[in-house]
């Protein structure tokens, strides 16, 4: 059973900083890995997919990493703004060929001005 | 082109008292999945529909019921609501064809009192 977990579970950064958001999961025969961001009360917005013959992908001042023989993947948030503030999901296919997500409990992310 | 779309954004129910959620996908998309996402947590699967047949099911309760309609779009039944199924219910589409890239709509929030 796919068991995905995010820490920490909050964090506050100063506008400007980089910063790494964590993603762990159990099951590594997977064959992709995906970011979303929810902002307060809204829905998912998919930031990035990766596929597992990726070992990175990119877009705009977001890197997302997966390294499947250890179980994590990892989100960079380049020079943060203070729009960056969200809650960020990772989620991961439950079984393999299946669409079926699991999620992780989210890191919420607040950028300080 | 239209996202995914769920209605009605908010709905307050009385504990006993049914719901329906509404959701009608991306355009190109054929399959539905719903989500339950309690605060503080991450979502939980409900189920996915895919020819009008219901095709996974998550750990959910026979008071959670579904329909696909021949346009793809797809309703939610909650009977006998609990104070517990108070959440985010969200909905995803996807096609078959790249059935890992799954997006999600803005959600809507039942309140059972």
């Amino acid at each position: 059973k796919q068991e995905v977990t995010q820490i920490p579970a909050a964090l506050s950064v100063p506008e400007g900083e980089n910063l790494v958001l964590n993603c762990s999961f159990t099951d590594s025969a997977i064959y992709n890995l995906q970011w979303f961001r929810q902002d307060p009360g809204k829905g998912l917005t998919s930031l990035l997919l990766i596929q597992s013959s990726q070992r990175e992908q990119t877009s705009g001042r977001l890197n997302a990493s997966l390294d499947k023989s250890s179980g994590r993947s990892t989100l960079y948030i380049a020079a943060s703004q203070p729009g960056d503030s969200a809650t960020y999901l990772c989620a991961a296919p439950t079984t393999v060929g299946n669409e079926k997500l699991t999620f992780g409990t989210g890191t919420r992310l607040t950028i300080i001005p | 082109d239209a996202g995914v779309t769920q209605s009605p954004t908010h709905l307050i129910k009385t504990r006993g008292q049914q719901v329906t959620l509404r959701c009608s996908p991306k355009s190109g998309h054929d399959t539905v999945s719903w989500y339950q996402q309690a605060l503080g947590q991450g979502p939980q699967f409900i189920f996915q529909y895919y020819e009008e047949e219901e095709r996974q099911r998550g750990n959910f309760p026979d008071r959670f019921s579904g329909h696909q309609f021949p346009n793809y779009s797809s309703e939610l039944n909650v009977n006998a609501l609990l104070l517990g199924d108070s959440a985010l219910y969200l909905c995803a589409s996807s096609s078959r064809v790249r059935f890992y890239e799954q997006y999600f709509g803005p959600g809507t929030r039942l309140t059972v009192t």
